[in-house]
């Protein structure tokens, strides 16, 4: 089945430094693309929409400059969290759109659990 | 817009009961339901999803949940719970058009005692 990878599982970095996060997607092409903050204990927030080519859609609240999506192909997306603070310590979670699945075909990358000290 | 509500942050029972985690939906077009389980420090595993196919859908490990348009529902349940269902569940929502994510509701706890 259709299979989204996401690197790191885990990443510690100091404070006033930037993280990198990728998912691919390995057996298909996402077209959409979507990332979420899931805080402990609590619900997924989606944070963005990226399409690929084109420039992410950010929720309400999210600052665009802080967390830089970045939509280059068709199996890529990254997201980087740049000049880190503790309080972006979280997990982050990407989701994959099958492009020639419409409807309900998504897919999760694992998870990144960023601590940031 | 679509949103979930789930009723109950905390569900407990007994291994061998019933499992019902209760969820109600709010979209202005046709929704795609799903139900999502996440253990502890790991990602989100689909158990079903509803497509606007079949109204009781089977999933796996024993879930099922069905859905029902006069309630807005879609309760997941399973007729015997074991240990291993411990776990956070999700109920969440999305619609057929291109792009649109899902929508996640703040989610269950089950608790299973021996």
């Amino acid at each position: 089945g259709a299979v989204v990878s996401q690197h790191p599982s885990w990443v510690i970095c100091k404070s006033g430094t930037s993280v990198k996060i990728e998912c691919r997607s390995l057996d298909f092409q996402a077209t959409t693309m979507f990332w979420y903050r899931q805080f402990p204990k609590q619900s997924l927030m989606l944070m963005a929409t990226s399409n690929e080519g084109s420039k992410a859609t950010y929720e309400q609240g999210v600052e665009k400059d802080k967390f830089l999506i970045n939509h280059a192909s068709l199996t890529l997306s990254t997201l980087t969290v740049t000049s880190a603070h503790p309080e972006d310590s979280s997990f982050y979670i990407c989701s994959a759109r099958n492009r020639l699945q419409t409807g309900a075909g998504y897919t999760f990358g694992s998870g990144t659990r960023l601590t940031v000290v | 817009a679509q949103s979930v509500t789930q009723l109950g942050s905390h569900v407990s029972v007994s291994e061998g009961a019933l499992v019902l985690l209760r969820c109600n939906y709010s979209s202005s077009v046709p929704p795609y339901l799903f139900w999502y389980v996440q253990y502890p420090n790991q990602g989100l595993q689909l158990l079903l999803k509803y497509t606007s196919a079949a109204t009781l859908v089977k999933g796996i490990n024993g879930f099922e949940a069905e859905f029902k348009k006069s309630e807005t529902s879609f309760h997941l349940t399973k007729p015997s719970a074991h240990m291993s269902d411990a776990a956070e569940y999700f109920c969440a929502v999305s619609v057929v058009q291109a792009g649109t994510a899902l929508i996640f509701g703040k989610g269950t706890t089950l608790s299973v005692s021996s």
